[in-house]
């Protein structure tokens, strides 16, 4: 069946580099495809839209310079953070629609 | 969008009902009530969602009230795998409408042995 997966699942990095996280759907073609930040204890937090073969749509206060969104085909839709601080440390987890989430994607920025 | 108001958290004894609130008296006529649960360190999974009609499935049943301003989300025999967060979600769109979802803070269900 129709199913969201992220990768890595996990992933440590020094701060100043930029790390790529995927989100790919499997088994049917999303045109479009959202990204979430969650810190400990709180909710998640939409970041952006991603609509493939067009800019993404960034929410307010989210840099778009620094939060890099990419959306080349119907299965994969890409986020690199830029330059890694360990503010950036979180919990990233994609979407597809309202039923399909991928398993997320934990980073540590050192 | 409508906004939902839920309880912090809630406990709930193995083998017995959750019965999860949610409300959102603000609702309007064409938007959905959707749920979602977080367990930790996941993705979250989506359980169900209505419009009008009570709905069930084989995680859940949606309990909506007439005037629709309410609605019950019941797990029928809880288990421990079943703590989590529960997030009540208010939306105009049926489940592959592609338009954004924003998540409130939800309710910590807590299963006990």
């Amino acid at each position: 069946g129709a199913v969201v997966s992220q990768h890595p699942s996990w992933v440590i990095c020094k701060s100043g580099t930029s790390v790529k996280i995927e989100c790919r759907s499997l088994d049917f073609q999303a045109t479009t495809m959202f990204w979430y930040r969650q810190f400990p204890k709180q909710s998640l937090m939409l970041m952006a839209t991603s609509n493939e073969g067009s800019k993404a749509t960034y929410e307010q206060g989210v840099e778009k310079d620094k939060f890099l969104i990419n959306h080349a085909s119907l299965t994969l839709s890409t986020l690199t953070v830029t330059s890694a601080h360990p503010e950036d440390s979180s919990f990233y987890i994609c979407s597809a629609d309202r039923t399909l989430f991928g398993p997320g994607t934990r980073l540590l920025v050192l | 969008d409508a906004k939902t108001t839920q309880p912090p958290s809630m406990d709930c004894a193995e083998g017995r009902a959750a019965n999860l609130p949610c409300n959102h008296s603000t609702i309007s006529g064409n938007e959905y009530v959707y749920w979602y649960r977080q367990i930790h360190s996941q993705g979250p999974q989506y359980i169900i969602h209505g419009l009008k009609n009570n709905e069930t499935n084989e995680m859940a049943s949606l309990i909506i009230t007439e005037d629709r301003k309410s609605s019950t989300l019941i797990l029928p025999h809880a288990t421990l795998r079943d703590t989590a967060v529960y997030y009540c979600i208010v939306r105009v769109g049926g489940p592959y409408n592609t338009d954004k979802l924003i998540f409130g803070t939800g309710t910590r269900l807590q299963v006990f042995p």
